[in-house]
């Protein structure tokens, strides 16, 4: 089945330490995004990358990082200086970043509880 | 400041009626526009899309409707299904946005009720 994966779906921290949510796409997609949503609150990009080995940053990048080494994996870091991390993560793929190929397909989400 | 707005938080209709979700945006470099359907604790799906230079699309129950001149864009359901409550979120994309990644609205809770 082609899809994207994340995992875990639940995952709990201790404050002041790094997490990595994973996602991976076996779509052949060449983009890919992180975003995160809050309560009432829309989806929210976090960063995206339209090519292997490249990844921009997007509205709310503090406190994260990504990398993009492969053209099917964009893990997130979620790191000690994001202030509130606590959240609903997000990962998509899209086959380009135009037009109709903007059109995103989202993984199943990972709850991120920091206690 | 929004980008992309849709300005009713939720939505309660009865089965079989007609469900209208709008959605307006401020920028007129937009020219993709997407509708997606949330469950809680699951990712979006995509739903129904429109390009600018078209006024309407349709899909089975769903019809995506667009105003340029208004800059605003509907989504209508008919008719309306108990398994079609769930957050809407309307989106959009184009060169004026941020690089062709899309915008989202913060979403409108639909209820259907039996």
């Amino acid at each position: 089945d082609g899809g994207i994966t994340q995992s875990p779906k639940y995952l709990f921290r201790k404050e002041g330490q790094n997490v990595t949510l994973s996602c991976e796409q076996n779509l052949n997609h060449d983009a890919m995004y992180w975003y995160r949503q809050d309560p009432g609150q829309g989806l929210r990009l976090i960063y995206y990358s339209q090519i292997v080995n490249d990844f921009q940053k997007g509205d709310i990048a503090e406190g994260y990082s990504v990398s993009r080494e492969k053209k099917e994996s964009f893990p997130l870091t979620v790191t000690s200086a994001q202030k509130n991390p606590t959240a609903f993560y997000l990962c998509a793929s899209s086959p380009g970043w135009q037009g109709s190929l903007i059109e995103q397909f989202f993984g199943p989400g990972t709850r991120l509880t920091v206690l | 400041d929004q980008q992309v707005k849709q300005n009713s938080p939720s939505l309660s209709v009865q089965e079989g009626r007609i469900s209208i979700l709008n959605c307006d945006y401020t920028n007129s470099m937009f020219d993709y526009f997407l509708w997606y359907k949330k469950y809680p604790a699951e990712g979006p799906t995509f739903l129904i899309s429109i390009s600018s230079i078209k006024d309407k699309n349709e899909d089975g129950r769903f019809t995506v409707f667009l105003n340029k001149s208004a800059k605003h864009l509907s989504l209508h359901i008919v008719p309306s299904q108990p398994g079609d409550s769930a957050v809407y979120f309307c989106a959009a994309s184009g060169y004026g946005g941020s690089q062709g990644n899309l915008i989202f609205g913060k979403g409108t809770k639909l209820s259907v009720k039996p």
